[in-house]
C-alpha cells in the first residue's frame, strides 16, 4: 500500500517566517503534486514535480522532488496570512488515481 | 482547467436518510472521481466513475452505501445512503487533468452533517 506521510501535521507561525513541509513515502512515485485547500473550497494544484532532484519555484514557494522520487518538500519564504490553508501532497496511484498525503495545516498570523 | 460545480454546497441530514450530491463539469471528461474528507483530515478516494460503466470502488467503500451514477461525460452523482453521524464529511468530486499529467481538478465540495 502506498502511503504519503506529511510533517508537520500543524504549523502556526508569524507573518514573515520561513517554513518547510515534508512529504515522505517508502514507495517510488512517477510524479508528485502539491495542492492547497482553503476552507469551503476544493484543493487547488500548486505544482507537479516529475524528475528526481527537480526543484520548482512559484513566487515564494519552492518545491523539491527527492532524488529517489520517494519524497518531496515545500518551502515557503516570508510567509503571509494568504498562505494559510491545508497543504496536501499527492502521488500517482495508477489508473489516473491520486494518493493524498496526510496533510499539513498552516496558519500564518499577521 | 475544468470548472466543476457541486450541489448542494452543504446539508444537514437526519440519520437513516439518504442524500444525493451532484457534480457538473463544464467540459466532457472520461474519468470522474469522488472523495471523502473527514473533519480535519486529508482526502480519501471513494470511487472512480467512468461514463458507460460501473464505478470502481476503493477498499472500504461499497456500492450499496455510496451508489454512483455517470449518465454522461459532464455529470455524475454520489448518493450517501442510510446515513449515520460517521458519514459527516466533505464530499468532493474531481476530474483528471490533461493526459499524462496525473493532476486533478476539484469541485468546491459538499459539506454534509448527519445528526
Amino acid at each position: 500500500t502506498q502511503l504519503l506521510e506529511q510533517s508537520p501535521q500543524f504549523l502556526s507561525i508569524q507573518e514573515g517566517e520561513n517554513l518547510t513541509v515534508y512529504c515522505n513515502s517508502s514507495s517510488v512515485f512517477s510524479s508528485l503534486q502539491w495542492y492547497r485547500q482553503e476552507p469551503g473550497e476544493g484543493p487547488v494544484l500548486l505544482v507537479t514535480v516529475v524528475t528526481g532532484g527537480e526543484v520548482k519555484k512559484l513566487k515564494r514557494l519552492t518545491f523539491q522532488f527527492g532524488d529517489a522520487r520517494k519524497d518531496s518538500s515545500l518551502h515557503i519564504t516570508a510567509a503571509q496570512p494568504g498562505d494559510t490553508g491545508l497543504y496536501l501532497c499527492a502521488g500517482d496511484g495508477g489508473t489516473d488515481k491520486l494518493i493524498f498525503g496526510t496533510g499539513t495545516r498552516l496558519q500564518v498570523f499577521p | 482547467s475544468a470548472v466543476i460545480s457541486q450541489k448542494p454546497s452543504r446539508d444537514i441530514c437526519q440519520r437513516g436518510t439518504s442524500l444525493t450530491i451532484q457534480c457538473q463539469v463544464d467540459s466532457q471528461v472520461t474519468m470522474m472521481f469522488w472523495y471523502r474528507q473527514q473533519p480535519g483530515q486529508s482526502l480519501t478516494l471513494i470511487a472512480t466513475a467512468n461514463q458507460g460503466s460501473e464505478a470502481t470502488y476503493e477498499s472500504g467503500f461499497v456500492i450499496d452505501k455510496f451508489p454512483i451514477s455517470r449518465p454522461n461525460l459532464t455529470f455524475s452523482t454520489l448518493t450517501v445512503s442510510n446515513m449515520s453521524p460517521e458519514d459527516s464529511s466533505i464530499y468532493l468530486c474531481s476530474v483528471a487533468g490533461p493526459q499524462g499529467t496525473d493532476t486533478q481538478y476539484f469541485g468546491p465540495g459538499t459539506r454534509l452533517t448527519v445528526l
